[in-house]
């Protein structure tokens, strides 16, 4: 069974970092691009990063780009999201996806919830 | 970014009535590679996102077949052919033809 488990979420001030992590287990991970995908309080969904099967390369929207950094370990299985210079519009909950590329999102986790807020 | 458009917003419906669901592009999603990257998620109150539906019209293993997806282009369409239950909650189309990635606003699939 595919599962995805993210921690590291949390409340921050603004301008400060956080980072997440989501451990994978059921598939074998360096086979998979891996994502990140957010969402606002009662709102809706937006990507946020995503990562080559080998880590090699990442993808940002402009809304994050040079703020956040995706990467992996496959050995442990796990993903990351480095969040730096967090903003009031970065509160939301955050889901590790498995991707099967290009939108297609197969597998989520639990999700996370990051509040920024002084 | 393409703007993905759903319609409607909010979808009543009685159990065992068929409805359908909107997705319309404000480009096309058909990739140089001949594949239209359209695909469809249904996200259960209190729940975590889950794909029915993919590249226009495969059904993602598991699902109902119940669910149905078609369309090209610009304009794609969600329908289930007799709502259960389990199926309410909110719809959301989402592509992959264009960086970035990009979902549409979403539609409430309720009771009547």
């Amino acid at each position: 069974e595919v599962q995805l488990v993210e921690t590291g979420g949390g409340l921050v001030q603004p301008g400060r970092s956080l980072k997440l992590s989501c451990v994978a287990s059921g598939f074998t991970f360096n086979n998979y691009w891996m994502s990140w995908t957010r969402q606002a309080p009662g709102k809706g969904l937006e990507w946020v990063a995503s990562i080559t099967n080998s880590g090699g390369s990442t993808y940002y929207p402009d809304s994050v780009k040079g703020r956040f950094t995706i990467s992996r370990d496959n050995a442990q299985n796990t993903l990351y999201l480095q969040m730096n210079s967090l903003r009031s519009e970065d509160t939301a909950t955050y889901y590790c996806t498995r991707d099967r590329r290009r939108g297609v999102f197969d597998y989520w986790g639990q999700g996370v919830m990051v509040t920024v807020s002084s | 970014d393409v703007v993905l458009t759903q319609t409607p917003p909010t979808l009543s419906a009685t159990i065992g009535q068929s409805v359908s669901i909107s997705c319309r592009s404000s480009q096309s999603l058909l990739h140089s590679n001949g594949n239209t990257y359209l695909h469809w998620l249904l996200q259960r109150p209190g729940q975590s996102p889950q794909l029915l539906i993919y590249l226009v019209s495969r059904l993602e293993s598991g699902v109902p077949n119940r669910f149905s997806g078609s369309g090209s282009g610009t304009d794609f369409t969600l329908k289930i052919s007799g709502v259960e239950a389990e199926d309410l909650g909110v719809y959301y189309c989402v592509q992959g033809t264009h960086a970035p990635y990009t979902f549409g606003a979403g539609t409430k699939l309720e009771l009547k």
